[in-house]
């Protein structure tokens, strides 16, 4: 079975660009979450989608960021304009219908803003 | 919401050691537990998990404690090897589908 697939696993890009991540879920998981790791703190909790809708987007930055997932598959999130603190590496994860009890992580994508 | 530290940030042992990392979290009301382990070019993976009805739980060489009380959990990891170096991270669940992680410890495992 496949995992969780992010890409890319890394980006460079200039302050003012606009960069957009993608995530393909395991098949079958309603549950699509993106956290965002910076500079070695804490993995914190950007959004959370069920199938096509979002559920929980308290964790999102600001309005610079808007995540998508059109027909429930696979997400993306895009970051428009980027500024420096927006480099991290970004996570999505996937879990079936029990919540965040069986997450499954992808292996990030590594933004640079410079 | 729930904050969670994580302690030490990073560990050396020595192969054959046993690791511990101790992780405290603030919302009383947290009933879920997760530990993973990020390898280098991984993501993290869950290794083990605790429910706040349970004290503690074994799966082979690795254990979690959990004390409601005081508020604290840890996990220790027996017989380190080499595969065991990583970051791990420890996290609680504050409400139902949100995670709420610590920053990490760096584990190395010296052969």
């Amino acid at each position: 079975e496949a995992g969780v697939t992010q890409f890319p696993s890394h980006s460079v890009i200039e302050k003012g660009q606009t960069v957009t991540l993608r995530c393909d879920p395991i098949s079958g998981h309603d549950n699509l979450y993106w956290y965002r790791r910076v500079m070695g703190k804490e993995i914190k909790f950007l959004l959370h989608f069920v199938k096509e809708s979002k559920q929980d987007e308290s964790g999102m930055p600001n309005n610079r960021f808007l995540a998508e997932r059109t027909g429930g598959t696979y997400s993306t999130l895009k970051v428009q304009p980027a500024e420096l603190e927006d480099s991290g590496v970004y996570f999505c994860a996937s879990s079936p219908g029990t919540g965040v009890e069986k997450l499954f992580f992808g292996s990030g994508t590594q933004l640079s803003v410079l | 919401g729930e904050n969670v530290e994580q302690h030490p940030s990073t560990l050396s042992v020595q192969e054959g050691d046993s690791a511990v990392i101790k992780c405290t979290y603030s919302d009383s009301a947290s009933n879920y537990f997760p530990w993973y382990k990020q390898e280098l070019g991984k993501g993290p993976q869950l290794i083990i998990d605790i429910r706040s009805n349970v004290g503690e739980k074994k799966d082979q060489r690795i254990a979690v404690t959990l004390n409601k009380t005081a508020k604290h959990f840890s996990l220790h990891i027996t017989e380190t090897q080499p595969e065991d170096s990583a970051v791990y991270f420890c996290a609680a669940r504050g409400s139902v589908y949100k995670l709420s992680f610590g920053a990490g410890t760096t584990v190395t495992v010296r052969a």
